[in-house]
């Protein structure tokens, strides 16, 4: 069974550039979370689909970040315009139900913004 | 909201068992421990859960205490691919995993 993968790996962009990361959930998992770790600091969430739902976005730093999950799929997580304080790693999570399940994470996209 | 502390970093010898302690001491009736790692440019991953009772599986065993107030993480025969970042978590919030700083776990030859 495949697990949780995301694209791209690496990301290197200039300030006030787009990017876009993707993340594929383990199969049949509804569940789908977004976290990121800045530099220095501890992984923190910020938010949670149930399928094509926002669960919980509460984690999200501010508007300039937008996460989608059309069709209860793969989600995308866009960052425009990007700043400075957005690079960091980006990791994506899926569970099974709904509920406190194990999480299972993916690699992480690896973002600098120069 | 529950929360665990952890020692910021620990050293285990190459074979021997690495025990890795977390207190928990707010943690509520019907919460559950869980154990992730990070190994270096990788992702979270799950080791293992508990709730009251003690549990192994393939890679780990979870020691919880009676009060619950503390659970100790055994690997039993640790490798050098054990050096990781080992995260013990009590659920704080629905579907939420809160990440503490962890302990570095550093295997030594």
């Amino acid at each position: 069974e495949a697990g949780v993968t995301q694209f791209p790996s690496h990301s290197v962009i200039e300030k006030g550039q787009t990017v876009t990361l993707r993340c594929d959930p383990i199969s049949g998992h509804d569940n789908l979370y977004w976290y990121r770790r800045v530099m220095g600091k501890e992984i923190k969430f910020l938010l949670h689909f149930v399928k094509e739902s926002k669960q919980d976005e509460s984690g999200m730093p501010n508007n300039r970040f937008l996460a989608e999950r059309t069709g209860g799929t793969y989600s995308t997580l866009k960052v425009q315009p990007a700043e400075l304080e957005d690079s960091g790693v980006y990791f994506c999570a899926s569970s099974q139900e709904t509920g406190w399940k194990t999480q299972y994470f993916g690699p992480g996209t690896r973002l600098l913004v120069l | 909201d529950a929360k665990t502390t952890q020692p910021t970093s620990m050293d285990c010898a190459e074979g021997r068992a690495a025990n890795l302690p977390c207190n928990h001491s707010t943690i509520s009736g019907n919460e559950y421990v869980y154990w992730y790692r990070q190994i270096h440019s990788q992702g979270p991953q799950y080791i293992i859960h508990g709730l009251k009772n003690n549990e192994t599986n393939e890679m780990a065993s979870l020691i919880i205490t009676e009060d619950r107030k503390s659970s100790t993480l055994i690997l039993p025969h640790a490798t050098l691919r054990d050096t990781a970042v080992y995260y013990c978590i009590v659920r704080v919030a629905y579907d939420k995993v809160i990440f503490g700083p962890g302990t570095s776990l550093s295997v030594i030859p």
